[in-house]
């Protein structure tokens, strides 16, 4: 089972680089979710999409961008990379139970990304 | 403000040995919590999900209880194994997007 992947497991750039980060789950889950992981911090929520076409932010929005055009992937966009981006990004998904989300989250082995 | 802590954020313990990893929230009006596993280099590895309207759940030697009028959460370990050895992060949710997550407990079991 494949289950939620991302790639690229580990990346450098350099300061003013874009790139994105892939994220696909093979579920059928409604709910994904970005979240980066910063040493001696909990995970901050980046973005959140509840289903194909619809997106919202999270606590930490600033300096990423995202689509949903289908309910498997979610790709998470870095315009211009600063120094402060450098963290452990992960993907996550949560699948509905009837109308409701169930809340339980399974995630991807993340992603390491370094700005220098 | 919701904020969850996790305390001790390190131990060490004797294989064998039974043990409790706490969490506490600052606001008893959540969803659900979710105990979960990060091993180095890895991502989160779901462990239990308790509802707010449970009092605890089982899984294995994993045991994980939930009261919501004090705002603490246990993680009980039984027999506990090297193979035990990562980070415990406890979540809180609450609402249909926002998780909020402790900052882990980080485990040593020592043969």
């Amino acid at each position: 089972n494949a289950g939620v992947t991302q790639t690229p497991k580990f990346r450098i750039l350099k300061i003013g680089q874009s790139m994105t980060l892939q994220c696909t789950q093979d579920m059928n889950h409604n709910y994904m979710y970005w979240y980066r992981q910063d040493p001696g911090m909990g995970l901050k929520l980046i973005y959140y999409s509840v289903g194909a076409g619809i997106t919202d932010k999270g606590e930490v929005p600033n300096g990423y961008n995202v689509s949903r055009s289908t309910t498997e992937d979610f790709p998470l966009r870095l315009e211009l990379a600063a120094p402060s981006q450098t963290s452990v990004y992960f993907c996550a998904s949560s699948p509905l139970s009837g109308t409701v989300n169930t809340g339980e989250l399974f995630f991807g082995e993340g992603s390491r990304l370094t700005v220098l | 403000k919701q904020e969850v802590t996790q305390i001790p954020a390190a131990l060490s313990v004797p294989e064998g040995e039974n043990l409790v990893l706490n969490c506490s929230f600052t606001d008893s009006a959540i969803y659900n919590l979710q105990w979960f596993r990060q091993d180095p280099g890895k991502g989160l590895t779901s462990l239990l999900l308790i509802q707010s309207s449970q009092r605890e759940q089982t899984s294995g030697r994993l045991n994980a209880s939930l009261d919501k009028s004090s705002g603490r959460s246990t993680l009980y370990i039984a027999a506990s194994q090297p193979g035990d050895s990562a980070t415990y992060l406890c979540a809180v949710r609450l609402g249909s997007e926002k998780l909020v997550f402790g900052k882990g407990t980080k485990l040593t079991v020592n043969p």
